[in-house]
């Protein structure tokens, strides 16, 4: 099936430093979204973005977060400054139309502070 | 305020048994309802998915049945196997935003 790309599947840095994690959506997909997931636990929504913009975003999405996808290249997540609590696995998703509901995600992105 | 509930948060089953996994929520806008298996260091996968206007999906072993009313749903697998044993979530979507909204999972493990 279609497939959604991220990197790196793991980072290590030190709490205050700035992160960037990459995603590759799916070639034909108009609709990009992070979600984040501690523990295996629930995926928490924290933005998605269309046309260039920000649609809609969680109270998770802190003011040191922020997206972007210039130019058609990966769609990006940045942490600048990273916090303890910023540790978890972030996954991507992309989803063709706004409606269909159907989002595929990728392998996720393991991140730790320390 | 936890908008999609799922239970049992952990389930068991034998080989060969019919695993149930129940999901409700809450926010009447919701109208199309995925279950998402996850198998640990990997991504969600879509399973299998319902839009409201339905009351029944199945797809091979894996069938959602669907309550409006209630606002509840279950995802039934038959047959189970221990290729199964994951982490399902059930999620919800609504109106012209297609964010999802994921409950807590339900871990499930097939014993052979």
């Amino acid at each position: 099936g279609p497939k959604v790309l991220q990197i790196p599947s793991h980072q290590i840095i030190d709490m205050g430093q700035m992160v960037t994690l990459n995603c590759d959506p799916v070639s034909n997909h108009l609709y990009f979204y992070w979600y984040k997931q501690i523990l295996g636990q629930q995926m928490e929504f924290l933005v998605n973005f269309y046309n260039g913009k920000v649609m809609e975003k969680s109270k998770l999405f802190k003011d040191q977060f922020s997206v972007e996808r210039p130019d058609g290249s990966y769609f990006t997540l940045k942490i600048q400054p990273t916090a303890l609590e910023d540790s978890a696995v972030y996954f991507c998703a992309s989803s063709f139309g706004d409606n269909t509901g159907q989002l595929y995600f990728g392998e996720g992105s393991k991140l730790t502070v320390l | 305020q936890q908008q999609v509930r799922q239970s049992p948060q952990s389930l068991t089953v034998w080989e060969g048994e019919t695993a149930i996994l129940n999901c409700s929520y809450e926010n009447s806008a919701f109208d199309y309802f995925p279950w998402y298996q996850q198998f640990p260091g990997e991504g969600p996968a879509l399973l299998i998915a319902i839009r409201s206007v339905s009351d029944k999906k199945e797809d091979g072993r894996f069938t959602i049945f669907f309550n409006k009313r209630e606002k509840k749903l279950s995802l039934h697998i038959t047959d189970s196997q221990p290729g199964d044993s994951a982490t399902y979530f059930c999620a919800a979507s609504g109106g012209s935003n297609a964010k999802l909204t994921f409950g807590k999972g339900t871990k499930l493990s097939v014993k052979s």
